[in-house]
């Protein structure tokens, strides 16, 4: 059964202060492993899809890196509003999607 | 970017009616479509594939009878909660995959059953 482990569960950074978000997995087959960020009450937005380890991905104040065990998601000087919940989900190869339970980030000012 | 909608994006209900709730892919055509329903404070959970033009796969546990859903055209596919009990309360959030870009969600459903 594929699963997806991420950590910290809450996080709270002072603004302008960098960290980075843990995504662990197990899958059998990884054909691709997405980061979505997901604010309360609305659907997750699509951030980056990674295909395979070493791969790095960029976005305004986000990169995001691939392992063969785990992704990582740094946030390089976030602002107040990188508040959100990040959801890492693995996509095996039978096209499930499996999420974690999510990074909740909370950027104060 | 890919868009996908969602109708309605709230609901309430009574206990025992049914309640459909569409999503639509808004510029690109999505031959499978993902149900996923998720409860306060917890993850996405895959509730069932939509299909186009066949009948959707669903998860284990996931009621066929009760959670119908239909993938009648190459932009839209629906979902109706018969039967509607407090239990099934909850967010329902539907998916897409554009290819070669990324899947895609839409911004949720809230479905209160009093």
């Amino acid at each position: 059964e594929d699963q997806v482990t991420q950590s910290p569960e809450a996080l709270r950074l002072q603004e302008g202060e960098s960290s980075s978000l843990n995504c662990s997995y197990t899958v059998s087959g990884l054909r691709g492993l997405f980061w979505y960020r997901q604010d309360p009450g609305k659907g997750p937005e699509f951030l980056f899809t990674l295909y395979s380890a070493g791969e790095e991905k960029e976005k305004e104040r986000l990169k995001a890196t691939l392992t063969k065990k785990e992704s990582f998601l740094h946030i390089t000087a976030p602002k107040p509003e990188d508040s959100a919940t990040y959801l890492c989900a693995v996509e095996d190869g039978n096209n499930r999607l499996a999420f974690g339970k999510g990074n909740q980030v909370v950027v104060i000012p | 970017g890919a868009v996908v909608s969602q109708h309605p994006s709230r609901v309430i209900c009574k206990s025992g009616t049914s309640v459909k709730i569409e999503c639509r892919s808004l510029d690109f055509q999505a031959t499978t479509m993902f149900w996923y329903r998720q409860f306060p404070k917890q993850s996405l959970m895959l509730m069932a594939t939509s299909n186009e033009g066949s009948k959707a796969t669903y998860e284990q546990g996931v009621e066929k009878d009760k959670f119908l859903i239909n993938h009648a055209s190459l932009t839209l596919s629906t979902l109706t909660v018969t039967s509607a009990h407090p239990e099934d309360s909850s967010f329902y959030i539907c998916s897409a995959r554009v290819l070669l870009a990324g899947i895609y969600f839409g911004p949720g459903t809230r479905l209160t059953v009093l």
